[in-house]
């Protein structure tokens, strides 16, 4: 089974701390996202790579990076942590050409104080 | 550009009943659709996908979707739900081709089944 798991369930920051958020895939897919799911909004894509320092911003990158240094790792950093920032943060992975199904980690629940 | 409107926020059903989630999308050019279901506190998994070939899929725990091009619309349904069937439920839409990794998802229909 493919698993994807990130590093934290829930975390609690502080307005303009940095925070990272880590993924990591056990099935040598090419592709990674990361979206943010609010209510009443659905997911939303932040960012995706489709290799290994290979970027590509989504639909609302404004306030995030990402860093891919190895292939099963895709971070998400908050270089300035807001509270307009504060949602559930779900990462997700897929193998390049195949049935476009994307495999997605539990979440992490980011509430920004 | 794609976009995806799933048409109730909020659905609740008494359990055995049957069951209707509707997904319409808009696109300019041949899509693939999703339906992907989020248990409590659990990230989403693919409850079933149409990619090609016959316009009815389905599910293995029951459900069913149907592809309607004409109508732009994708609804998800169940002739008879059990208590487990409760989560919210994303419906997605992929463009064919270049850049088709990409999904574009609904705003979600939480699903609540009663006793």
């Amino acid at each position: 089974d493919v698993k994807v798991t990130q590093s934290s369930r829930y975390l609690v920051k502080r307005t303009g701390e940095k925070v990272f958020l880590e993924c990591v895939q056990d099935m040598d897919h090419e592709n990674m996202f990361w979206y943010r799911q609010d209510p009443g909004l659905g997911l939303r894509l932040i960012y995706f790579s489709y290799d290994v320092k290979m970027k590509e911003k989504g639909d609302i990158p404004e306030g995030y990076s990402v860093s891919r240094e190895k292939k099963e790792r895709f971070s998400l950093i908050l270089e300035s942590a807001s509270t307009n920032q504060t949602s559930m943060y779900l990462c997700a992975s897929s193998s390049l050409g195949q049935t476009y199904e994307q495999y997605f980690g539990p979440g992490t629940r980011l509430t920004v104080t | 550009a794609q976009s995806v409107t799933q048409l109730d926020s909020q659905v609740p059903v008494f359990e055995e009943a049957p069951v209707e989630l509707r997904c319409n999308y808009s696109s300019s050019v041949s899509v693939y659709l999703f339906w992907y279901v989020q248990y409590p506190n659990q990230g989403l998994q693919l409850l079933l996908k149409y990619l090609s070939g016959s316009t009815l899929v389905e599910s293995i725990n029951g459900f069913e979707a149907e592809f309607n091009k004409s109508q732009t619309s994708f609804h998800l349904r169940k002739p008879s739900v059990h208590i487990s069937d409760t989560a919210e439920y994303f419906c997605a839409v992929s463009d064919k081709g270049v850049g088709a990794q990409k999904l574009v998802f609904g705003q979600g229909t939480r699903l609540t089944i009663n006793p």
